[in-house]
């Protein structure tokens, strides 16, 4: 079975304090993705990962930065944590159908348990 | 760019009743389709996906959906619902470009009463 984990089920951080969100794929997937969870919203994306240090910004990246220095590994930063900042994470990963973005990322993708996050 | 929407943002159903969740997507070409449901404090489980062929696909837990290229439609099936299957329903549609991502649908929460 594929398996997304995720560092932390609950985190609670201070304004301004910098907040590392780590995700770990053991599929070898090409594609990882991060979004955040809000009633009403849906899921909105953050960023994605094509490849190892490769990112795309996706529809809400602003106040977020991500890393990946390892293909099974995606991290996502909040530089200086803001109370509207709290959420549900949800990180998942995908396999490509060929090498490359130029297959996209569209393939089915599977999903980590969450991390809920308030800032206080 | 293509999008996706839930209409019914939350729909109660009788324990043993149908049910059928809707499911729009707005895309020019044959999309990719999928449906997640999310139990409370979990993450996304697929429950099933269209890619192409017989556009009635069959899933888990019972649910089966109907693509319907004609209404742009990918509607969520099962003829007699568990109150198990009380959770937060997600359509997604993927868009057979590169660079793209899934684009998720605000969800549908069902509620089952006994």
């Amino acid at each position: 079975d594929v398996k997304v984990t995720q560092s932390s089920r609950y985190l609670v951080k201070r304004t301004g304090e910098k907040v590392f969100l780590e995700c770990v794929q053991d599929m070898d997937h090409e594609n990882m993705f991060w979004y955040r969870q809000d009633p009403g919203l849906g899921l909105r994306l953050i960023y994605f990962s094509y490849d190892v240090k490769m990112k795309e910004k996706g529809d809400i990246p602003e106040g977020y930065s991500v890393s990946r220095e390892k293909k099974e590994r995606f991290s996502l930063i909040l530089e200086s944590a803001s109370t509207n900042q709290t959420s549900m994470y949800l990180c998942a990963s995908s396999p490509s159908w060929g090498a490359g973005v130029s297959y996209g990322a569209y393939n089915e993708q599977f999903f980590g348990p969450g991390t809920r996050l308030t800032v206080l | 760019a293509q999008s996706v929407t839930q209409p019914d943002i939350h729909i109660t159903v009788s324990e043993g009743a149908s049910l059928e969740l809707r499911c729009n997507y707005s895309y020019g070409a044959t999309p990719y389709l999928f449906w997640y449901v999310q139990s409370p404090g979990q993450g996304l489980q697929l429950l099933l996906k269209y890619f192409s062929g017989d556009t009635l696909v069959q899933g888990i837990k019972g649910f089966e959906a109907e693509f319907k290229r004609s209404q742009s439609s990918f509607n969520l099936r099962k003829p007699s619902v568990h109150w198990s299957d009380a959770a937060e329903y997600f359509c997604a549609v993927g868009a057979r470009q590169a660079g793209t991502a899934l684009i998720f649908g605000k969800g549908t929460t069902l509620s089952v009463s006994s």
